[in-house]
C-alpha cells in the first residue's frame, strides 16, 4: 500500500528538549511538506522540500529544522527554541506537476 | 502568509439535510482543493478543482471553482452521521507553485442522527 506514515502518533517531551518527528512516504513523490495545526486555525507551513538535499523555510520556520537526505524521508526537529511547540504536526507530499498534497496521519506533540 | 476565509466556522445539522460551505480569498487561485479531517487524523483529499467555473462531484459531494477564481464552494447532499468532521479548503496559486498552498480554518460539521 502506498502512503505517508508519521511516527509516533503521540509524543510527550519536557520543555528544553529537542524532539524529532518522523515522516516517510512510498509514493515516489518529490515534494514533501511539514505543517503545524492549532485549534481553529488553518494549516501553517513550517518547511518544505522539492527535491532531495534541498529544503526551504515556510511561514513559521523559527524553532524548527529539517533534513532531506532521502527521497522517502523528511524528518522534522522541534528545537528548544520553539516557544510554543505543543501542536498537531502534519506531513504531506506531492508528486510531479500535480497540485494535490496528500497528508500523513499526524503527530500530536505535547511539551510540558 | 495569507489564509483563506472559510465559512461557516461550524454547522450543526440533522441527518438528511444538505450542507453548504465556502471559501473566499482576496487573491486569485489556480487550484482549489477540499479536504476532510476526522479527529486525530490527517486531512483526506475529497475534490480537486483546476478551472474557473468547474463543477466536480464525488458521490454526495459537489464542489465548484468560482468564476472570479477567488472563491470555491462545497456542498454535501443528504448528510449522514459519518460526514462528521472538519472540512478544509485549500487554494494554490501565484508564482511560487511549490509552497503557495493556503488553507482555510475549517468548517466543523456535526450531524445529528
Amino acid at each position: 500500500d502506498g502512503g505517508i506514515t508519521q511516527s509516533p502518533k503521540y509524543l510527550f517531551r519536557k520543555e528544553g528538549q529537542n524532539v524529532t518527528l518522523s515522516c516517510e512516504q512510498n509514493l515516489n513523490h518529490d515534494a514533501m511538506y511539514w505543517y503545524r495545526q492549532d485549534p481553529g486555525q488553518g494549516l501553517r507551513l513550517i518547511y518544505y522540500s522539492q527535491i532531495v538535499n534541498d529544503f526551504q523555510k515556510g511561514d513559521i520556520a523559527e524553532g524548527y529544522s529539517v533534513s532531506r537526505e532521502k527521497k522517502e524521508s523528511f524528518p522534522l526537529t522541534v528545537t528548544s527554541a520553539q516557544k510554543n511547540p505543543t501542536a498537531f504536526y502534519l506531513c504531506a507530499s506531492k508528486g510531479g506537476t500535480s497540485y494535490e498534497q496528500y497528508f500523513g496521519p499526524g503527530t500530536r506533540l505535547t511539551v510540558t | 502568509g495569507q489564509q483563506l476565509n472559510q465559512s461557516p466556522q461550524s454547522m450543526f445539522i440533522q441527518e438528511g439535510e444538505d450542507v453548504s460551505m465556502n471559501c473566499t480569498s482576496s487573491s486569485i487561485f489556480n487550484t482549489w482543493l477540499w479536504y476532510k479531517q476526522e479527529p486525530g487524523e490527517g486531512p483526506v483529499l475529497l475534490i480537486a478543482l483546476y478551472k474557473a467555473g468547474e463543477l466536480t462531484s464525488n458521490g454526495r459531494l459537489t464542489a465548484q471553482f468560482g468564476i472570479t477564481r477567488k472563491d470555491s464552494f462545497l456542498n454535501i447532499s443528504a448528510s449522514i452521521p459519518s460526514d462528521v468532521g472538519i472540512y478544509f479548503c485549500a487554494g494554490q496559486g501565484g508564482v511560487r507553485v511549490n509552497n503557495d498552498m493556503r488553507f482555510g480554518a475549517g468548517t466543523r460539521l456535526t450531524v445529528k442522527p
